[in-house]
């Protein structure tokens, strides 16, 4: 158990819909880092958030956002959805920058 | 970002040292490189780290070339639990660029 919580651990949705996805970081860590892991791409960053603030950007679409909260949990929240977002979607923070926790992932089907 | 290769898969034989290699010849000189396994059905591990020197912790070691192109994980005594894929991950500026990982089969 890495200390990192993720819900929902499952999530099936229509093409178009939106939904959140949420991430409880380990206690005390102020940096959480959100990825996408699929068949095709494999596993990328997306974005990152310090103690609120984002911090970095990687490939995240135009269609995603996220946010990091006073409590330092964080949502990723994606719209107008594709079949192609269907994927493993893993939260991940750290106190240090350098070693990063994982989260169990949340499962998102996109039909 | 960085690129990464390694090979799609290794076997070994349970209790046997194992060595995964990884290249990353487009890593910029302040990129530590970053090793994660992800065993089925989990999220990624983390593993070691490391920027020039080589690394030892309780799980691994790490072998970084001096031109720092390329890097081995090496696992001292393989076991049934280790069986997962090992990415190899340079961190710029906080952001891992994983690759596509080796999937590590181990034989009893």
């Amino acid at each position: 158990d890495s200390g990192v919580t993720q819900t929902p651990k499952h999530l099936i949705t229509a093409t178009g819909q939106r939904v959140t996805l949420r991430c409880s970081p380990r206690s005390g860590d102020l940096s959480v880092y959100w990825y996408q892991q699929s068949l095709d791409q494999g596993l990328q960053f997306l974005i990152q958030y310090y103690n609120g603030e984002e911090r970095a950007k990687g490939n995240i679409l135009e269609r995603f956002s996220a946010q990091q909260f006073p409590d330092l949990h964080s949502e990723l929240n994606l719209s107008s959805l594709e079949l192609g977002d269907s994927a493993l979607y893993f939260c991940a923070s750290s106190a240090s920058g350098n070693e990063q926790f994982f989260g169990p992932g949340t499962r998102l089907t996109v039909l | 970002d960085a690129k990464t290769t390694q090979p799609n898969s290794m076997e070994s034989n349970e209790e046997e040292p194992v060595h995964l290699p990884c290249n990353h010849s487009t890593i910029s000189g302040t990129d530590y490189i970053h090793w994660y396994r992800q065993l089925p059905s989990q999220g990624p591990e983390y593993v070691i780290h490391g920027l020039t020197s080589n690394v030892n912790n309780r799980m691994a070691s790490l072998a970084i070339a001096e031109d720092r192109k390329s890097s081995t994980l090496i696992l001292h005594r393989a076991t049934l639990r280790d069986a997962a894929v090992y990415y190899c991950a340079p961190n710029a500026g906080n952001m891992l660029t994983f690759g596509g990982g080796t999937r590590l089969m181990v034989k009893p």
